[in-house]
Parts: C-alpha cells; structure tokens; sequence
C-alpha cells in the first residue's frame, strides 16, 4: 500500500517556464510535507516543506501548494532552470501520537528535465 | 560534503559473500536511517536509531542486519544477499525522529549483488 505517490514518472520543460511536479497521499496522519531533490550519484537534499496547517510556501523560485480536501500537494519551479534537472521526491512526515511519528514517506520519484 | 558520509559508494558482491556498509555523520544529530532505492520504486526505509537505539525494523529481511555503535556511526551488514537486494542503500540523519526539516542524506552505496 503506497500511501505517497508521484503518478508521473518523468516532466519536461523548457527553460524559464514553470515546472509543477505532483504529488497524492493517502493517509491523512501526514503533519509535514516536504520535496527532496537528487542529482545522479549522490544522495537526496531537502528543498522545500509545508506544515499540514498552511497551504502555501514559497521560497525563491520554488513554491509548494497543499490542498488537504484532495490529498493533493504540488512543486511549482517558476523559472525553471537546466541545473534544476534531477529526480523530485516528495515525502510526507508522520504526525505526533501516531505509530509513523517523525518518519518520512517518500513517493517514487519524478525526473525533472529543463531543456535550455 | 553533506555532513553524513557513505562508503563504499559502489559494491559489487556475490550471493555468499559478507559485506557491510558504513555511514557516518558529525552534524550532532540523534536519528540514523538506512533507505533502500530500488529502480521506479519510492524510498524504502529499513531501518530506524534515535540515540544509538533501534526503533523500527521494517519487516526487513535478516539478511540485512545494523549496528550502530554510537550516534555518529552506523552500519548494515550484508550477507548471503539476492540479485533482487541490488539497489541503492542510502544513510541518513535528523537531528532527532521528530525533525521538522527532513532529513540529511548520504550519497548513498550503489550495491549489485551478482
């Protein structure tokens, strides 16, 4: 039972256009949502996270949008960029009092190509 | 540098051997995670320590067997694996289970299992 999923396996994307990658969830336990970014050979790095109690964040070029009703979160890169090209992982953290506190989900992933 | 340390980073093995993999962090974090990567398949976590204390083990073969000596170090031990086991096994850190900002990950170990 996959509770993060990223239903699209890859998203290509012109440069200087906006890039949104998606993300749904299933458990309705998640206090914290976050997008991790990888480049070949080496390990994930965070980017960016939203509490379950907002919305909307935003830093820079990159804002993430969650709507609870939906289970529904999404990565917008406005402009896009080639060296934002990598793998997208979003990941949903377990809440306070729940058997899964503190750990993350992570979806499958989505490959992110920006062609110059 | 990351600040959590991974080696080897590329491990060929085969079916009987023993091996292990090491990971080590100096952020003063209290929480150490083992994930496996497997192709088109999400982050798979194996394996969870807060304060040198394993917390979960996710029905993970025992095969695949941790130490962690101490906060900064932990290992997986390797042993009679299976080609399926080949994958990525990346090494993680928080500053504690309940860390709001995620997670601090290694580059990982590319593992082929032959």
């Amino acid at each position: 039972d996959q509770q993060v999923k990223q239903n699209s396996p890859s998203l290509s994307v012109q440069e200087g256009r906006i890039s949104i990658l998606n993300c749904d969830y299933t458990n309705s336990m998640f206090d914290y949502f976050l997008w991790y970014k990888k480049y070949p050979a080496e390990g994930p790095t965070f980017l960016i996270s939203i509490s379950s109690i907002k919305d909307k964040n935003e830093d820079g070029r990159f804002t993430v949008f969650l709507n609870k009703s939906a289970k529904h979160l999404s990565l917008h890169i406005v402009p896009s960029q080639p060296g934002d090209s990598a793998v997208y992982f979003c990941a949903a953290r377990g809440e306070a009092g729940g058997t899964s506190y503190g750990k993350l989900t992570f979806g499958q992933g989505t490959i992110l190509t920006v062609h110059p | 540098e990351t600040g959590v340390t991974q080696t080897p980073r590329h491990l060929v093995m085969g079916m009987t051997n023993k091996k292990s993999l090491k990971c080590e962090q100096h952020l003063g974090h209290n929480a150490m995670y083992w994930y496996k990567q497997s192709a088109k398949k999400p982050l798979e976590l194996m394996f969870v320590y807060s304060l040198e204390e394993r917390v979960e083990n996710n029905s993970v073969p025992s095969r695949f067997s941790p130490e962690c000596p101490n906060s900064s170090h932990l290992f997986l031990h390797l042993h009679t694996l299976q080609p399926e086991d080949s994958a990525l096994y990346l090494c993680a850190s928080s500053q504690d289970i309940g860390a709001s900002y995620g997670y601090t990950f290694g580059s990982g170990t590319r593992l082929t299992v032959v």
